[in-house]
């Protein structure tokens, strides 16, 4: 009963290439989000979505698009993947509306590599 | 703007021995959440121990426990007994009234056996 999933654990592939990683929470929470881990773990935030709409968007490039089907599933979809792309991706989640204190609940992380 | 400073990139403790994990923070809201994360070798990221910034008690788990001094924006991070497990990043985080999170570079702790 993981609370938050995301698949898959590793992805390897070919610059140029479109991939997707796909997450999902169990916790009934109301707001996802996509972190990403550089190789100095470095926690940049990417995405924040609260009951399937955009919240947050920060400065990613536009190759990076997200997408929330409801708001139980953040997927993000990386087009022309890059060798910069390589990271690790974390998706996460909160509960915004009414426990004010809820952390962030993280999925086990997606280790992009882009060869 | 919110920004959180952890000024130790590496630190290391004998096993059994304290150790404290230093963690400043910088915030014009008066109403926010403090979170220490803990990121082992398998790179999942736990949560530690949280405080609200309108509770002065500091907050305690287990052999975990912080010393938060509000005016001084400092949220420091004490373990103790230390165990072989908790080798690994251990971030700092805020949470604002906008219900954003915003990390520190992280602290790797080593703990030796």
């Amino acid at each position: 009963d993981t609370a938050v999933s995301q698949t898959p654990k590793y992805l390897v592939t070919q610059m140029g290439n479109d991939k997707s990683i796909k997450c999902e929470q169990n916790l009934g929470h109301d707001t996802m989000y996509w972190y990403k881990q550089d190789s100095k773990k470095f926690l940049k935030i990417m995405f924040s979505y609260n009951n399937k709409e955009l919240i947050i968007n920060e400065t990613v490039p536009n190759r990076f698009s997200p997408k929330s089907p409801d708001k139980a599933h953040l997927n993000l979809h990386i087009n022309s993947l890059e060798l910069g792309d390589s990271a690790v991706y974390f998706c996460a989640s909160s509960q915004v509306g009414g426990s004010y204190n809820s952390p962030l609940h993280f999925g086990n992380g997606t280790r992009l590599t882009v060869t | 703007a919110q920004t959180v400073t952890q000024s130790q990139p590496e630190m290391s403790v004998q096993e059994a021995e304290t150790v404290t994990l230093s963690c400043t923070y910088d915030t014009s809201e008066s109403n926010y959440y403090l979170f220490w994360y803990k990121q082992p070798p398998s790179r999942q990221m736990i949560l530690v121990i949280r405080q609200e910034a309108y509770k002065q008690q500091n907050a305690t788990e287990n052999r975990f426990s912080v010393n938060f001094q509000k005016a001084a924006k400092s949220f420091s991070l004490k373990i103790s007994d230390s165990q072989l497990g908790d080798t690994a990043m251990y971030f700092c985080a805020l949470r604002n009234t906008g219900n954003q999170f915003y990390f520190g570079t992280g602290t790797s702790l080593t703990v030796i056996p």
